[in-house]
């Protein structure tokens, strides 16, 4: 069974610039997640799919945040504009259903904003 | 708010102890909690998921245990090896969040030196 994957794995941008990352979940999986992992910090979600809608989108920063899950399957989240503090590892994961599923997560994409 | 604890934020052991890495949470309303492994430019394989109704779970040298009441889980290590050098994390799905949530620490990482 083919994991979670992401890309790309690095991005530097300058601030003010954007950037998107893309995701593809385990086939089949119904719930997908996007987090921010700040360096020594634990994951945090910033956004949670159910099939193409969304659940929860509680910690986004909505203001430059945006992320979409089209057909249930693929997704994708963008900065626009970037800002210093944005700098972090986005991951991906998915789980089976909605319920108290284990989580499976990508490597991640290590964004740097300078 | 759930809040989540790890201590220590990191050790550093010979080969062959057996050691503990602790975990903390907040508000005892969760559906379960796990512990997770996290190699340096990887994603987080999950290791141990216990449920809420559950003591402890066990896979192979890894024992962990939850005292939901106390807020407290414990993740025991028999005889470590290199290869077990990591960041581990906790993370606990409160029920007040819903949806599968993960709420986690900010980490223990551990280093085991021959």
């Amino acid at each position: 069974e083919a994991g979670v994957a992401q890309s790309p794995r690095y991005k530097i941008i300058e601030k003010r610039q954007s950037v998107a990352f893309w995701c593809n979940p385990i086939s089949g999986h119904a719930t997908l997640y996007w987090y921010q992992q700040i360096l020594g910090q634990g994951p945090k979600l910033l956004i949670q799919f159910q099939n193409n809608g969304v659940v929860d989108d509680s910690q986004l920063p909505k203001d430059r945040f945006s992320a979409e899950r089209l057909k249930g399957v693929d997704s994708t989240l963008k900065i626009q504009p970037a800002k210093l503090e944005d700098s972090a590892v986005y991951l991906c994961a998915s789980s089976r259903a909605e319920s108290t599923d284990t989580q499976y997560f990508g490597p991640g994409t290590r964004l740097t904003v300078l | 708010k759930q809040e989540v604890t790890q201590i220590p934020a990191a050790l550093s052991v010979p080969e062959g102890e057996n050691l503990v890495l602790n975990c903390s949470f907040t508000d005892s309303a969760i559906y379960n909690l796990q512990w997770f492994r996290q190699d340096p430019g990887k994603g987080l394989t999950s290791l141990l998921l216990i449920q809420s109704s559950q003591r402890e779970q066990t896979s192979g040298r890894l024992n962990a245990s939850l005292d939901k009441s106390s807020g407290r889980s414990t993740l025991y290590i028999a005889a470590s090896q290199p290869g077990d050098s990591a960041t581990y994390l906790c993370a606990v799905s409160p029920i007040s969040g819903g949806y599968n949530k993960l709420i986690f620490g900010a980490g223990t990482r551990l280093a085991v030196h021959p």
